[in-house]
């Protein structure tokens, strides 16, 4: 059973527009949840992240929100930019166990 | 610069042959982890350190050994590669938040 799902494989939005992204959980034992961004040819590079203990982190244009009950997080990008073109994915450690989503592929249409 | 470093960044290699990918990183971290991305599938984590010989498995560690004899270095050894193996291989090292640095990456065909 995956613990963390994207259900969106992709994603397309016009520039200057809001991108959101989802993410959908099963356990709830993480202090942080994590986005990272993926480039081709590139490791992942670390987005964002909210505790456990919070239901919402900004950052510039990217803010996450956790929705605890619900068991989601969204990340929202306002306003979009072609060179958020990326696959994003969300994924915690707990004890050093690390599990990701499948990725959302965002394309950002100039 | 802050960074991890894989080596090799792309091997194509025969079923049996053992290999190692090497991973460091220059950052002081306690711990690291290894990932293997395939289409669709995301990135599975197949083991991790919590520090110096301590090693865990994660996900997918069937077919795979590491070893963590030094902080900065965590190689990954694949005693007899099988062409399920070919994927897209990433170290990485964290701090105590959990935020991971990843490698470059390191592309294996095993044929």
């Amino acid at each position: 059973d995956q613990q963390v799902k994207q259900n969106s494989p992709s994603l397309s939005v016009q520039e200057g527009r809001i991108s959101i992204l989802n993410c959908d959980y099963t356990n709830s034992m993480f202090d942080y949840f994590l986005w990272y961004k993926k480039y081709p040819a590139e490791g992942p590079t670390f987005l964002i992240s909210i505790s456990s203990i919070k239901d919402k982190n900004e950052d510039g244009r990217f803010t996450v929100f956790l929705n605890k009950s619900a068991k989601h997080l969204s990340l929202h990008i306002v306003p979009s930019q072609p060179g958020d073109s990326a696959v994003y994915f969300c994924g915690y450690t707990n004890a050093g166990k690390s599990t990701f989503g499948d990725g959302t592929t965002l394309t950002v249409k100039p | 610069e802050a960074q991890v470093t894989q080596n090799p960044r792309y091997l194509i290699t025969v079923t049996g042959k053992k290999l190692t990918v090497t991973c460091s990183q220059n950052m002081n971290h306690e711990y690291m982890s290894w990932y293997r991305q395939d289409p669709g599938l995301g990135l599975r984590q197949i083991y991790y350190s919590m520090n110096v010989e301590v090693t865990d498995k994660g996900d997918v560690p069937e077919g795979y050994k590491v070893s963590r004899k030094e902080k900065r270095n965590f190689p990954l050894i694949l005693e007899s590669p099988s062409p399920n193996q070919t994927s897209l291989y990433f170290c990485a090292s964290g701090g105590v938040s959990y935020e991971q640095y990843f490698g470059p990456g390191t592309r294996l065909t095993v044929t």
